[in-house]
């Protein structure tokens, strides 16, 4: 079973860039998954940020792509997210989360099957 | 962008209630959609995988069904345990969105 874990700095200081990491346990970074992440402000719903292929390829949500990478580390096991210019309204506790699939013939149905805990992040100076 | 929304925003229900979530899409997503249930403190949980499909391990009182624009998640039979907060999600184009939610309380 998929095991993930986010870490990075709690507290990020206005116009600084979100830096977080996602360890991967239980099943290849290599392998033909796709990796995400997703926020959730305090007391609000939920928001994709983006998710990345095992190949690279990246995927963002059109209002955060001006500020938002991602990168994989197969070497680690890790996939990261970096969020620059960060403002209070990127406080979040920021997910992890594994981009599963089901394929049928030609179509694909990707879910979100594998989740960190969540992960924090105030942004305050 | 697609634009998902839920109905009610929050419903009040009692044990052994059947209960019913709808979805709506703002344009035809086929049935590429998810259905998750968060509780209080917890990542979320992946409940339903394109539009019913019920994930290994969920209980057999849940069900998913619609296509199209309209989706439902439905609660044949309300536990102490389902009371949470869920959500459906869209995946039909690269950009994912998730609908606002629908906090379930006793």
């Amino acid at each position: 079973q998929v095991q993930l874990q986010e870490s990075g700095p709690g507290l990020v200081k206005p116009s600084e860039t979100l830096s977080l990491t996602c360890t991967v346990s239980g099943h290849s970074i290599r392998s033909d998954y796709h990796w995400g992440w997703i926020r959730q402000p305090p007391g609000k719903g939920l928001e994709w940020i983006g998710h990345i292929s095992h190949t690279g390829s990246t995927y963002y949500n059109p209002s955060l792509t001006s500020r938002v990478s991602m990168s994989v580390d197969t070497s680690k096991s890790q996939f990261s997210l970096k969020l620059s210019s960060v403002t209070a309204s990127d406080t979040a506790v920021y997910y992890c989360a594994t981009l599963g699939r089901t394929f049928e013939y030609s179509n694909s149905w990707y879910y979100f099957d594998f989740w960190g805990q969540g992960t924090l992040v105030t942004v305050s100076s | 962008d697609i634009q998902m929304t839920q109905s009610p925003s929050s419903l009040s229900a009692s044990v052994g209630d059947r209960v019913t979530i709808t979805c709506r899409a703002s344009q035809s997503i086929s049935t590429y959609l998810n259905w998750y249930q968060q509780k209080p403190g917890k990542a979320p949980k992946l409940l339903i995988s394109a539009a019913s499909t019920l994930q290994s391990g969920v209980p057999s009182r849940f069900s998913g069904s619609g296509s199209g624009t309209d989706f439902t998640l439905t609660i044949s039979s309300l536990q102490r345990e389902d009371f949470a907060t869920y959500y459906c999600q869209q995946s039909y184009s690269s950009s994912y969105t998730f609908g606002q939610g629908t906090n379930l309380e006793i």
